[in-house]
């Protein structure tokens, strides 16, 4: 099962933040969030992951809680080419793999 | 463009028959993961195999079955289709194991269509 909780939607307008947050309070301290979005039925695209600092790249901010129970995918600018579903996942070792464990996700609309 | 290589992209098939998807990694990436995403479902995981050895399963049926060859590339092998097994299958890859934080990366995946 998913380790993360998100909310099912969400709307932003076209030009300003898109502040997306996601629980994942039994995390354990060395595992990662990942986020992915994806765009129709296009392979789930890779975003921003972090373990406990903040970090930042060319598309969003990861912002993780201190205790990480919970963290925040920011996309600073976004634009209508950002609507898709986000996933939020926690990494999860065991057994000798890891894999990423997709919960249902959070479908962001980018309106004009 | 992620590097992963899935083909073919599109498949029609009949109940009953056999089919193989392929997947290409990145390259020098050692893992490879397989999921399916039905309309119903979303992204469930069904197996992964690194450096050619199967490390773990999930939500793989009987009649469905993974392979990692000695160049890296992975086929899943879906047999005995019905009706259900209508969905896009993923391949995904990366470079390492352990939680080190490295990537995974997805193709673009097989669209299955069993009528």
């Amino acid at each position: 099962d998913a380790k993360t909780t998100q909310p099912p939607s969400m709307d932003c307008a076209e030009g300003r933040a898109a502040n997306l947050p996601c629980n994942h309070s039994t995390i354990s301290g060395n595992e990662y969030v990942y986020w992915y979005r994806q765009i129709h039925s296009q392979g789930p695209q890779y975003i921003i992951h972090g373990l406990k600092n903040n970090e930042t790249n060319e598309m969003a901010s990861l912002i993780i809680t201190e205790d990480r129970k919970s963290s925040t995918l920011i996309l600073p600018h976004a634009t209508l080419r950002d609507t898709a579903v986000y996933y939020c996942i926690v990494r999860v070792e065991e057994g000798g793999s890891e894999k990423l464990v997709f919960g249902k996700g959070t479908k962001l609309t980018v309106n004009p | 463009d992620s590097g992963v290589t899935q083909t073919p992209k599109h498949l029609i098939t009949a109940t009953g028959q056999r089919v193989t998807l392929r997947c290409s990694p990145r390259s020098g990436d050692l893992s490879v993961y397989w999921y399916q995403q039905s309309l119903d479902q979303g992204l469930q995981f069904l197996i992964h195999y690194y450096n050619g050895e199967e490390r773990a399963k999930g939500n793989i049926l009987e009649r469905f079955s993974a392979q990692q060859f000695p160049d890296l590339h992975s086929e899943l092998n879906l047999s005995s289709l019905e009706l259900g097994d209508s969905a896009l299958y993923f391949c995904a890859s990366s470079v390492a194991l352990g939680n080190s934080g490295n990537t995974i990366y997805f193709g673009e995946g097989s669209w299955l269509t069993v009528v």
